[in-house]
């Protein structure tokens, strides 16, 4: 079985900070890894993925997250964030070779960027 | 490319009736995944469906149901609803080729009253 977890449920930053929302998994089996974003009202969109090959993967909107296997870590970074960064976001692992309904998604973690 | 597209993006409906949601998946994709966001509850899984059959489903009564049409499409069915079933449901589509990277619509709020 895997699991996620998102170790901070809210994030305040001041804007052009850089900021570092952090996801650990745990699973026997090999998986993928995903960041997804949920703006106020919206359904979720695909910041990155992490499938195989390079551990930093870089996403949309100038985030990118880094595969640390040993520690079975998948953090996300932006060096500076907007305003517009406002929302939250979910950390989520599939296992390889089935099929996407075992997906499992973090409880989210709501990022919140002051002026 | 258009995305996955989701009708209504409200619904009212009070205890005791059914609600059909409708999702359209990204075109080429034939897995559409079913989700359930209540507040405070993160997501959770509904339903699974690829290529016109029920793949898998979560831990929901049977009231909860579905089906995918040839196109594709797929529809959510709760009948006899409860105050619990408010929530977001949120539709997913993916390719046979890469199940797990799953793209999202923007939701159906679904209010029981």
């Amino acid at each position: 079985a895997q699991s996620v977890t998102q170790l901070d449920s809210q994030v305040p930053v001041f804007e052009e900070a850089p900021v570092e929302l952090r996801c650990n998994y745990s699973s026997s089996v090999s998986v993928y890894l995903f960041w997804y974003v949920q703006y106020p009202n919206q359904g979720l969109q695909l910041l990155l993925k992490y499938l195989s090959g390079s551990t930093l993967v870089k996403g949309i909107n100038g985030f990118e997250a880094e595969f640390n296997k040993s520690q079975t870590s998948f953090h996300l970074r932006k060096p500076s964030v907007h305003i517009s960064d406002t929302a939250e976001y979910f950390c989520a692992v599939s296992p390889l070779n089935t099929g996407g309904f075992k997906t499992i998604f973090g409880a989210g973690t709501r990022l919140f960027v002051k002026a | 490319e258009a995305g996955v597209t989701q009708s209504p993006t409200h619904l009212i409906k009070t205890r005791g009736q059914q609600a059909t949601l409708r999702c359209s998946p990204i075109s080429g994709h034939t897995s559409v995944y079913w989700y359930q966001q209540a507040l405070g509850l993160g997501l959770q899984f509904l339903l699974w469906y690829d290529e016109g059959e029920e793949r898998n489903r979560g831990n929901f009564p049977p009231r909860f149901s579905g089906r995918q049409f040839p196109n594709y499409s797929s529809e959510l069915n709760v009948n006899a609803l409860e105050l619990e079933d408010s929530a977001l449901y949120l539709c997913a589509s993916s390719s046979a080729g890469m199940r797990q990277t799953q793209y999202f619509g923007p939701g159906t709020r679904l209010l029981v009253l």
